[in-house]
């Protein structure tokens, strides 16, 4: 089974511009969790998806954005980019079944530059 | 007070012994804990789970829960230098709730 893939895996922006991330996520897979993660902060939870619908939500400004398709494909987007927002962007897939474990699987991620 | 605390390291373990990694957290609600591997550069990768208090062994590593202290923590044995890596915790509190990351602790193997 094919684990989770993220497009583009580099990305070099400049300030004020936007992005658009994409992640899939392991087939049969429906929720789907989005992390920033930089040298300082760690592993920071930005949001996820479930069934189209957004459940849970991290502590980040509204440029960041995101959406999920009915394929389970999810798209993040950042919008106006900020020099701090530099860092590389994690997508992560889970099952999501009655066990309630839900344990994440990642993607390789997406390295944002902004200069 | 962090919701996933662990000792940021680095921690030397010696080739062959055990490596002990610790993790608390500070919701008492929380029911399901996960262990991550991160290499420098790359995501990171899920090794363990653990829901119930004791231990789970799976190969090399074992996870321990104690729930009454709040307390996950993972061993591996006969470390290797390819353990050398950040170790990530993480925690959650129901099937719909989000999961809370740990700042990791960074392990190294000396042969």
């Amino acid at each position: 089974k094919a684990g989770v893939t993220q497009t583009p895996r580099y990305l070099i922006k400049t300030r004020g511009q936007q992005v658009t991330l994409s992640c899939s996520p392991i087939s049969g897979h429906r929720s789907v969790s989005w992390y920033q993660q930089t040298p300082g902060q760690g592993l920071q939870f930005l949001f996820e998806y479930f069934s189209e619908t957004q459940r849970n939500k991290g502590n980040f400004p509204g440029r960041f954005s995101g959406r999920q398709f009915s394929n389970s494909r999810s798209e993040m987007n950042v919008s106006t980019l900020e020099l701090g927002d530099s860092a590389l962007y994690l997508c992560a897939s889970s099952l999501v079944d009655g066990r309630g474990l839900n344990e994440q699987f990642f993607g390789p991620g997406t390295r944002l530059t902004v200069l | 007070q962090k919701e996933v605390e662990q000792n940021s390291g680095p921690l030397s373990v010696p080739e062959g012994a055990i490596a002990s990694l610790n993790c608390t957290y500070s919701d008492r609600g929380s029911q399901s804990f996960f262990w991550y591997r991160q290499y420098s550069g790359k995501s990171p990768e899920l090794i363990m789970f653990i829901y119930s208090n004791g231990d789970k062994e799976d190969g090399r590593f074992t996870a321990q829960l104690n729930k009454a202290s709040q307390y996950v923590s993972l061993l591996i044995r006969d470390s290797q230098p390819s353990d050398s890596a950040t170790y990530l915790c993480a925690v959650k509190r129901s099937s719909a709730s989000k999961i809370i990351f740990g700042s990791g602790t960074r392990l190294s193997i000396r042969p």
